[in-house]
């Protein structure tokens, strides 16, 4: 079946420093991937998302690129900010109407000043 | 626009009691979902709902879980009775279709003794 393993947290950053999650997928199919943010105390929210190969989502300054051949979805962002900390969940759908959206374990992510 | 309301936002019982959540989705938004996020690690989907139908729901535990859409609106979850094992937080999200786009709400944060 379908699975999502992203890279285990807490991950600590100073301010301004370059972010990477990794994320990597198993799927039958051409599914679409997703990295959901869930800010403390809040709900969660699709923070961006691709639907092909060779995609690239992007959004605040995050970008993930859909890479077929290494069934990879990393996250990345140039210069974080104290405020981009939260917790980073990445998914994946095949976006048919039985498919449910499978979700990763969830990266922890700490930005210091 | 107002988001995905959810109630309460805490809970605590005793094992073996039951207890209820109420999700009131986006306005005019046809899919509703319920999803339990278990501490570290990643939502699970529960049930879907399309309008007042049930689309999915292979991952509730149907001898003690229930849910219900009545009128295609809101939605209420049931745990009767609770394990311990239940305790978790219930997220309710919803889109305008199945393929959309999915709104979370808080969630409510369940703690059973």
């Amino acid at each position: 079946g379908n699975s999502v393993t992203q890279m285990e947290g807490p991950v600590t950053l100073s301010e301004e420093a370059f972010l990477t999650i990794n994320c990597t997928y198993t799927a039958t199919g051409y599914p679409s991937l997703f990295w959901y943010v869930q800010y403390p105390g809040e709900g969660l929210q699709l923070l961006l998302k691709a639907t092909k190969a060779d995609d690239k989502g992007s959004n605040k300054g995050f970008e993930a690129t859909y890479r077929k051949e290494t069934t990879s979805f990393h996250l990345e962002k140039g210069s974080v900010q104290v405020s981009d900390s939260a917790v980073y969940f990445c998914a994946l759908s095949n976006m048919n109407r039985d498919d449910k959206i499978i979700f990763g374990k969830g990266t922890r992510l700490h930005i210091l000043p | 626009e107002a988001g995905v309301a959810q109630s309460p936002r805490y809970k605590i019982i005793e094992k073996r009691q039951s207890v209820a959540f109420w999700c009131n989705p986006i306005s005019g938004h046809a899919t509703l979902y319920w999803y339990q996020q278990i501490l570290g690690q990643g939502p699970k989907l529960l049930i879907q709902f399309q309008n007042n139908g049930v689309v999915d729901d292979s991952q509730l535990p149907k001898d003690r879980f229930s849910a219900e859409r009545l009128k295609g609106v809101d939605s209420t979850l049931k745990i009767q009775p609770a394990k311990l094992e239940d305790s978790a937080v219930y997220l309710c999200a919803s889109s305008w279709d199945w393929a959309d786009t999915q709104y979370f709400g808080p969630g409510t944060r369940l703690t059973v003794l």
